[in-house]
This record gives C-alpha cells, structure tokens and sequence, in this order.
C-alpha cells in the first residue's frame, strides 16, 4: 500500500520562530491535504493542493504540492502559541478515492 | 459549529455493554468515514461509505457495526469491545466527485473508554 512519512515527529520552538515539515510517498500523489488537531478534537483541514507545484497560503500558513508529486511541505511563519498541536498531512493517489495519512508532527512552542 | 458533528463525545461502557456512536453531517457529501485514532498510531480507517453504500471495510472485528441510513447520518454499534478498542473515533465526510472530491472534513470525535 501507499506509504507517508512525515517529518519530524515533533519540535519544540521559541514562539517567533517559523517552523517547516514534509511529508513524502512512496508513489505519486494527486491530492495532498495538510490538517491540524487540537488535544481532543477532531482534526481540522488547513490547505488543500490539488496540482503539481501549487503553492498555497492560509494566513501565516503555507503549504507546497512537490513538482516531483511524491512530497509536500507546509511552513508557518511567525509561531504563536495557539499554533500548537498534532499537524497531518494525507495524500492521494490513484488507487480509489482514499486518503492515507502521515504520522503527524507535533508541535510545541513556548512563549 | 463544524459542518460533521458526532454524538457523544465521551463514552465509558464496559466489556458486555451495547452501545451507539452517532454522526451527522451537513455538508451535503455523499460519503462518510469511520476512523479510529489512537495514542501514537497513525489514522485508521475503518469503514467507508459512498451513496449509502459499504465500499469498504479494512478488516475491522465484528464487534464494530456501522449503520449508515442516509447520506447525511453515520452510525457505529459497538458490542463486547475490548479495553484496547479504548481511542478517539472520528466521523467524516466528503463528496465522491468534483475538483474538491478529494478533501475530507472531520467531526470533532468520540472519546471512547472501555473498562
């Protein structure tokens, strides 16, 4: 089946500071979504790509569709605190219409 | 108010109980989701349903029944689970079609124990 791995498992930053992770396949993806999960809630979708090379903000947000189709990066900028949490990519490949997720990132960052 | 919302958050039941997870969502999908997440393990998906119909269950025990009425509702019974069926269940939905056919919407979950 497809595989995700996702990058790193976890950071712990100073707020200010802008924070990146991947996530990258085995095999070509069509879609990538990037979520956000807060401590006892449901996940919340952040960025979804839908095309090779796209490039895509959501206020400090911004996520990349690889040109390769086999990763994707999402960045923040500018760490607050509320920024903290569980971040999941999940992608898509040819094989039906299901999603397959990464391991998640979490992130913490201190004031 | 999340456009998928899943009833009850929190659910203690014990080993022999019968017990219902509920799911609505009104977003106007056509399909459903049943996942399962627990501590340190990815997301798993347990069941999926597109127009009202089963198109997949990824071996999921029979101790976990999904019931899906219509294209808006979504039900999991549970019977003689087990303590490591203890995770947060999660409801979503999509629509099957389309450029945004792809994009999941998550309910805010089912905080389940099983003592």
């Amino acid at each position: 089946g497809q595989q995700l791995n996702q990058s790193p498992q976890s950071m712990f930053i100073q707020e200010g500071e802008d924070v990146s992770m991947n996530c990258t396949s085995s095999s070509i993806f069509n879609t990538w979504l990037w979520y956000k999960q807060d401590p006892g809630e449901g996940p919340v979708l952040l960025i979804a790509l839908y095309k090779a090379g796209e490039l895509t903000s959501n206020g400090r947000l911004t996520a990349q569709f690889g040109i390769t189709r086999k990763d994707s990066f999402l960045n923040i900028s500018a760490s607050i605190p509320s920024d903290v949490g569980i971040y999941f990519c999940a992608g898509r490949g040819n094989a039906g219409n299901m999603l397959t997720f990464g391991g998640g990132t979490r992130l913490m960052v201190k004031p | 108010e999340t456009g998928v919302t899943q009833t009850p958050r929190h659910l203690v039941m014990g080993m022999t109980n019968k017990k219902s997870l509920k799911c609505e969502q009104h977003l106007g999908h056509n399909a459903m989701y049943w996942y399962k997440q627990s501590a340190k393990k990815p997301l798993e998906l347990m069941f999926v349903y597109s127009l009202e119909e089963r198109v997949e269950n990824n071996s999921v025990p029979s101790r976990f029944s999904p019931e899906c009425p219509n294209s808006s509702h979504l039900f999991l019974h549970l019977h003689t689970l087990q303590p490591e069926d203890s995770a947060l269940y999660l409801c979503a939905s999509s629509q099957t079609s389309g450029s945004s056919g792809n994009t999941i919407y998550f309910g805010e979950g089912s905080w389940l124990t099983v003592v």
